[in-house]
């Protein structure tokens, strides 16, 4: 089983459209979760960080639930500027530095 | 500007030619790291460095090199190109505490004919 699994899409949808990624991680035991963005052929950018209690940046809300060990990701009025990869990312439980990146979801907005 | 250097941005070169690909930060980071990036395998970790003079295997370390003499740098070094390390590298850095994520260079384009 992969440490971090995200559904590779594609997502495609209109723009106006709310849509949801979500994610699942292996180990009960991480602390640190992102949302990163990748453009193609892009650097991935650090879209927003993940809090316990969820939280809201603009058109972007992110929440995690330990229990079932997921994070989501809801973008709300979707642009077509928000076509791009979104990377799951959690913290490796054994180090305090290391990450492990899911494989992404890609998102298309269409006219 | 807080950022990652990586130079050059795109690279074709021949099999068994050197090369050494370059890694800079100018944000006092402890942690550095490489990654390549092939398409349906996600970003998959070669080497790390944890600080000047410590460095690791990740999962994929095979045919690569690094080196760590100073923070700032993190060369990634491929002694023997073959056309299965044509890929797009990444570089990155963090604070030892990765509750920050990480910042990534704009990678390399590697192509080895």
């Amino acid at each position: 089983r992969k440490e971090v699994e995200q559904d590779p899409g594609p997502f495609n949808v209109p723009e106006g459209a709310t849509v949801a990624f979500n994610c699942t991680y292996s180990n009960s035991a991480s602390q640190s979760f992102f949302w990163y963005r990748q453009d193609c052929r892009k650097e991935p950018k650090l879209l927003m960080s993940v809090y316990s209690s969820g939280n809201e940046d603009g058109r972007f809300t992110a929440q995690l639930n330990r229990a079932s060990q997921y994070i989501s990701l809801l973008i709300r009025d979707s642009k077509l500027s928000d076509s791009a990869t979104y990377l799951c990312v959690v913290n490796e439980v054994d180090s305090s530095y290391k990450l492990i990146f899911g494989s992404g979801t890609r998102l298309l907005v269409r006219p | 500007e807080a950022q990652v250097t990586q130079n050059p941005r795109y690279l074709i070169t021949v099999t068994g030619k050197k090369l050494t690909v370059t890694c800079s930060q100018n944000m006092n980071h402890e942690y550095m790291s490489w990654y390549r990036q092939d398409p349906g395998l996600g970003l998959r970790q070669i080497y790390y460095s944890m600080n000047v003079e410590v460095t690791d295997k990740g999962d994929v370390p095979e045919g690569y090199k690094v080196s760590r003499k100073e923070k700032r740098n993190f060369p990634l070094i491929l002694e023997s190109p073959s056309p299965n390390q044509t890929s797009l590298y990444f570089c990155a850095s963090s604070y030892s505490d990765s509750s920050y994520g990480y910042t990534f260079g704009s990678g390399t384009r590697l192509t080895v004919v």
